[in-house]
């Protein structure tokens, strides 16, 4: 199986600053004949279940807000929040669709400092 | 809008079964692949199980392989999970999801917890 490997588990950041969140997987989730990355990241707040952002590594779901953005190839990805706004206070998790055999990363939850 | 509704879960002792059902509205549903992805009591997301749309074909994961099986009723726009020979460590809440294969998951259910507990 694909291993995805986020970073930091945690981290807090003053409103209005960036929040970076690193994933890495295992193998390269890039399938060459289509140029896109199987990879997408999903947002889960207390109580709720998870909400998907970012598919193809970087193609932002419809109604997602500008300050959220997904970047990377390959076996590196990262989420950006650009602008933290206190509505962000969630855990965020990436995805590997490439295999057929789906794995998660283990988190990241973001916090506000 | 697209809806998913899961229910089934409940309480059920080690060894057990249960069937969860997902009813799906809003879009197509033969036209999509579904999975069941669980998240366990302060856990991440685990994914279990997935359905392609028309074939049938059907992923699992090593920890469903043997005790879970997932199948749909496209002329009733429902998906299932059969689950049996539940363990303590299948307590979690399960939900069901458009996508599957190497399609992104786009929306999810709210969920339907199960308890495995003597």
């Amino acid at each position: 199986d694909i291993v995805m490997t986020q970073s930091p588990d945690s981290l807090a950041v003053s409103l209005g600053e960036r929040a970076t969140i690193n994933c890495k997987s295992s193998q390269s989730v890039l399938y060459s004949p289509n140029r896109k990355n199987y990879l997408a990241w999903f947002q889960q707040k207390p109580g709720q279940p998870p909400k998907l952002l970012v598919y193809w590594a970087s193609t932002r779901e419809s109604g997602v807000p500008d300050r959220f953005s997904g970047s990377g190839s390959g076996t590196d990805f990262t989420l950006t929040i650009s602008s933290l706004q206190a509505e962000d206070v969630a855990v965020y998790y990436c995805q590997q669709y490439y295999s057929t055999t789906w794995t998660f990363g283990q988190g990241t939850k973001v916090e506000i400092k | 809008e697209i809806q998913l509704l899961e229910s089934g879960g409940g309480l059920v002792q080690p060894g057990g079964s249960l069937r969860l059902t997902c009813v799906a509205s809003g879009f197509s549903f033969k036209n999509y692949a579904m999975s069941w992805v669980r998240q366990a009591p302060g856990k991440g997301l685990e994914w279990v199980s997935s359905i392609s749309g028309s074939s049938g074909n059907t992923f699992n994961a090593d920890s469903a392989k043997g005790r879970f099986t997932i199948s749909r009723d496209n002329s009733e726009n429902t998906l299932y999970l059969q689950m049996n020979s539940l363990r303590a460590e299948d307590t979690a809440i399960y939900y069901c999801a458009t996508g599957g294969g190497n399609d992104f998951v786009a929306h999810w259910g709210r969920g339907t917890l199960v308890t495995v507990s003597s």
